[in-house]
């Protein structure tokens, strides 16, 4: 079965660049999440969006935006990048309807020296 | 504002022992209970999700309960095996959208 694919897994910047990340949710899903995982951390919530709209915003920094295009797959833009914005970060989709199961990616590893 | 903890922090277990994960949450008004199984670095796999109306999920050696009023779940896993060491979290899922996860069980079975 198809599952939530994110790239690239690993991505090493330096400080003040930028960076993207890309997930591609399963088939049919309409509601992608973006999660931010810090070493020894749980997932935090950063964005979510249902249908290409911005559904749930919780602790995103201002220098990271989100959108959600026509064929559903979803990018993370992260500027001025900071050594605390190492982590990992998950993608994860989930189908119409309220409250119905969320499914992860495998993360993107990203390393800001 | 919803806040998962999970007890214990870390567990270690004989192989082929039952064993029990706890999960509170603090806001009862939950759509849903999911939780994730995570191993060293790698992405989240989703193990069970029990729906707010409902109190037990099966699959496999894994059964998970929920009782809202009381802000609990518990993850049940009988005859552990080596295989099933890792990190297990627990996610609720409030106003049917964001999930808030606890900081995790860390499971090590020794064979």
């Amino acid at each position: 079965a198809a599952g939530v694919i994110q790239s690239p897994r690993h991505l090493i910047k330096e400080k003040r660049e930028t960076a993207t990340l890309k997930c591609y949710p399963i088939p049919r899903h309409d509601t992608v999440y973006w999660y931010q995982q810090g070493p020894g951390q749980d997932p935090q919530f950063l964005i979510s969006f249902y249908e290409k709209m911005q559904s749930d915003k919780g602790s995103i920094p201002d220098r990271f935006s989100a959108q959600q295009f026509s064929d559903y797959h979803s990018e993370l833009n992260m500027s001025s990048l900071e050594l605390g914005d190492s982590a990992l970060y998950f993608c994860a989709s989930s189908s119409p309807g309220s409250g119905t199961e969320a499914f992860f990616g495998q993360g993107t590893r990203l390393t800001v020296v | 504002k919803q806040e998962v903890t999970q007890i214990p922090a870390a567990l270690s277990v004989p192989e082929g022992e039952n064993l029990v994960l706890n999960c509170s949450f603090t806001d009862s008004a939950i759509y849903n209970l999911q939780w994730f199984r995570q191993d060293p670095g790698k992405g989240l796999t989703s193990l069970l999700l029990i729906q707010s109306s409902q109190r037990e999920q099966t699959s496999g050696r894994l059964n998970a309960s929920l009782d809202k009023s009381s802000g609990r779940s518990t993850l049940y896993i009988a005859a552990s095996q080596p295989g099933d060491s890792a990190t297990y979290l627990c996610a609720a899922n409030v106003g049917g959208s964001r999930l808030t996860f606890g900081e995790g069980t860390q499971l090590t079975v020794n064979p």
